[in-house]
């Protein structure tokens, strides 16, 4: 049963970078995707990008290009999500889940998520 | 972007009853290639994290109870629980794979009557 567990709670300042990493115990990435996902409190889910290791480039949603980078290190099974330039209003819940992938897929293929790690707190507050 | 909406965007139902969600897409998440709708649920608990329940609109994932059931095609869907449970009490997203960006309903609040 593959499990990610996440990095604990980060507390930064407005302008600064958070790095938050996402180990699969018990498991390799295999074919899967991995994904980033935040949630603000009390409010819905917004995804942030996501990378298929065996093809190594990562897709970002628009409103996070060039304030994110999403990275793997193979050799442990561990992925990376580093937001900078953070504001307040990136408070949030972040979350890792492996994203499986339709047979047919491609870098550009997005999947659906399971299992998610449970989540890592990021507070930006000066 | 494909924009999700789900209603209601809050539901009580009383215990053993049916619920059903919507979620409908600003487009067809149905794929010409395979005849797939490229279509999530997830449920979410008070301090969890989500959890999936139906890929591909109506394919239960593994040890989901078969009172959740997922139909519908295009651009509009649903979530069935035929006979709420207790535990059923979350709130439920769906989300769209069709397309980058992945985008996600703004979520509906299940609570019991």
């Amino acid at each position: 049963q593959v499990q990610l567990v996440q990095s604990g709670a980060e507390v930064k300042k407005p302008g600064s970078s958070v790095k938050v990493s996402c180990r699969t115990a018990g498991g390799t990435f295999g074919s899967d995707g991995i994904t980033w996902v935040r949630q603000a409190p009390g409010q819905g889910l917004e995804w942030l990008g996501g990378v298929i290791p065996i093809f190594g480039t990562p897709n970002y949603a628009q409103k996070f290009q060039g304030r994110v980078t999403i990275t793997t290190d193979e050799s442990t099974a561990t992925a990376f999500m580093e937001l900078s330039n953070l504001k307040s209003e990136d408070t949030a819940l972040y979350y890792c889940a492996r994203m499986l992938l339709p047979p047919s897929m491609t870098p550009l293929t997005p999947g659906w998520f399971h299992p998610w790690g449970q989540g890592t707190l990021v507070t930006v507050s000066s | 972007d494909i924009v999700m909406t789900q209603s209601p965007d809050s539901l009580a139902v009383s215990l053993g009853e049916r619920a059903t969600i919507n979620c409908k897409s600003s487009q067809s998440v149905l794929s010409d290639l395979d005849n797939k709708d490229y279509l999530a649920w997830y449920q979410q608990k008070p301090g969890q994290p989500p959890k999936l329940l139906i890929y591909w609109a109506f394919t239960r994932q593994p040890g989901v109870p078969d009172r959740f059931s997922g139909g519908g095609s295009g651009t509009d869907f649903t979530l069935t629980i035929s006979s709420l449970q207790a535990e059923d009490v979350a709130v439920y997203f769906c989300q769209q794979y069709y397309t980058i960006p992945i985008t996600f309903g703004q979520g509906t609040r299940l609570e019991i009557k």
